[in-house]
């Protein structure tokens, strides 16, 4: 069983570029969640979809970032423009919401690089 | 304002013996309680959970334990060993609500 997939694993960009993540979430989960992991914030999640409809984009820093969801099996998260303040781990996870459990299931992350 | 805390930045444990780790959250509205272990460059996996009806779960070597009241979580790990040895993270999610909210982490690291 293939996990979440995401690309790419890693990515180096100058400032002021844009930078698109991409996600593929395990086959029949209907829940899709991106996180960014940084030393000084720790795991901290941007954005959350349910049946591809965003929910919650609380936690998105700023307007330069937007997440999509076009169909149940691809997601994206674009910067843009990119600052070196945006390096970090980004980590998509996705899950199968069912009444009482929350178990969620990541994929390796993008460690962005902004120079 | 850090709702959810694990005050052990690292944990170093004999082989075989107890490791004991724990997370300690400000908001009675957490409803859901979950594990995770995470390797250096992968993602974070799931490992074991417990709702607040209970207070204790238990699968193979790993057991979590809750007090509400004292609104504080642990998990045990026994018989530790080697292939143990990562960053632990509790996180926490509120009644109805999937989000999931993530301590700091604490590094174990099983001493052969």
């Amino acid at each position: 069983d293939a996990g979440v997939i995401q690309s790419p694993r890693h990515e180096v960009t100058e400032m002021g570029q844009e930078v698109t993540l991409r996600c593929k979430p395990i086959s029949g989960h209907n829940s899709l969640f991106w996180y960014r992991q940084t030393m000084m914030r720790g795991l901290e999640l941007l954005i959350y979809f349910n049946n591809n409809v965003p929910i919650d984009d609380s936690g998105m820093p700023e307007d330069r970032f937007s997440a999509k969801m076009p169909n149940a099996s691809f997601s994206t998260l674009k910067i843009q423009p990119s600052e070196p303040r945006d390096s970090a781990v980004y980590f998509c996870a996705s899950s199968f919401t069912v009444r009482g459990t929350h178990e969620q299931y990541f994929g390796p992350g993008t460690r962005l690089t902004v120079t | 304002d850090q709702q959810v805390k694990q005050n052990s930045p690292s944990l170093s444990v004999q082989e075989g013996r107890i490791s004991i780790l724990n997370c300690d959250y400000t908001n009675s509205m957490f409803d859901y309680f979950l594990w995770y272990k995470k390797y250096p460059a992968e993602g974070p996996t799931f490992l074991i959970s417990i709702s607040s009806i209970k207070d204790k779960n238990e699968d193979g070597r790993f057991t979590v334990f809750l007090n509400k009241s004292a609104k504080h979580l642990s998990l045990h790990i026994v018989p530790s060993q080697p292939g143990d040895s990562a960053v632990y993270f509790c996180a926490l999610s509120p009644l109805g609500n999937e989000k999931l909210t993530f301590g700091t982490g604490t590094r174990l690291t099983i001493i052969p």
